[in-house]
């Protein structure tokens, strides 16, 4: 099955440490995005990467980095530098030709700071 | 002001009701739209995206007016499974463009 895979689900974290989400898919798509949702706000956007070892900042970058090592791979750390990092933290993926390329999601990863 | 703008509800019907959601974008650059469905705790998912000229899937409707930046989702004999969160998303640029999602509304069909 061809999907995007993002582990893991639920993750929680002291104070003061970084944590790495991990984000991987199958579906041969260039582009990769990290969003952030919060509790009634919309998505926003923390980074995107069109190609391998290349990505932009989105909105909210701040406190957060990537890499992008592999087509297939695109993990986000949350530094401490990350001042309200609690939240639920969506992978996507897309073909980057076309104007209605659709993203597509993973399933998320709920990170809750203690 | 925000990018994308849409009424959060709740929106509460029967079963059977016809229900309308409403969304406007501020930047006239947006070229693509699209409404994504998303469940309780779940990842978005893709519901239709929106041409100008309107298009149809099934029981669900959607408009743009490009005029007065206003794109529509029209939900007719609401089903159960219909309850969720619809966020209106736009999009700027042809190629790899950002997307910005709306809030989104929320949906529950009663039985």
């Amino acid at each position: 099955d061809g999907g995007i895979t993002q582990s893991p689900k639920y993750l929680f974290r002291k104070e003061g440490q970084n944590v790495t989400l991990s984000c991987e898919q199958n579906l041969n798509h260039d582009a990769m995005y990290w969003y952030r949702q919060d509790p009634g706000q919309g998505l926003r956007l923390i980074y995107y990467s069109q190609i391998v070892n290349d990505f932009q900042k989105g909105d909210i970058a701040e406190g957060y980095s990537v890499s992008r090592e592999k087509k297939e791979s695109f993990p986000l750390t949350v530094t401490s530098a990350q001042k309200n990092p609690t939240a639920f933290y969506l992978c996507a993926s897309s073909r980057l030709a076309g104007s209605y390329n659709e993203q597509f999601f993973g399933p998320g990863t709920r990170l809750t700071v203690l | 002001r925000k990018e994308v703008e849409q009424d959060p509800g709740p929106f509460n019907v029967p079963e059977g009701a016809t229900v309308a959601f409403n969304c406007t974008y501020s930047n006239s650059a947006s070229q693509s739209f699209f409404w994504y469905r998303q469940d309780c705790r779940k990842e978005p998912k893709l519901l239709m995206s929106v041409y100008s000229s309107g298009n149809e899937d099934g029981r669900f409707t959607a408009q743009l007016n490009r005029a007065s930046q206003y794109i529509s989702l029209l939900i007719r004999d609401s089903k159960l499974s219909d309850s969720a969160t619809y966020l209106c998303v736009v999009k700027r640029g042809s190629t790899l463009g950002r997307l910005y999602f709306g809030r989104g509304t929320q949906l529950t069909v009663w039985p």
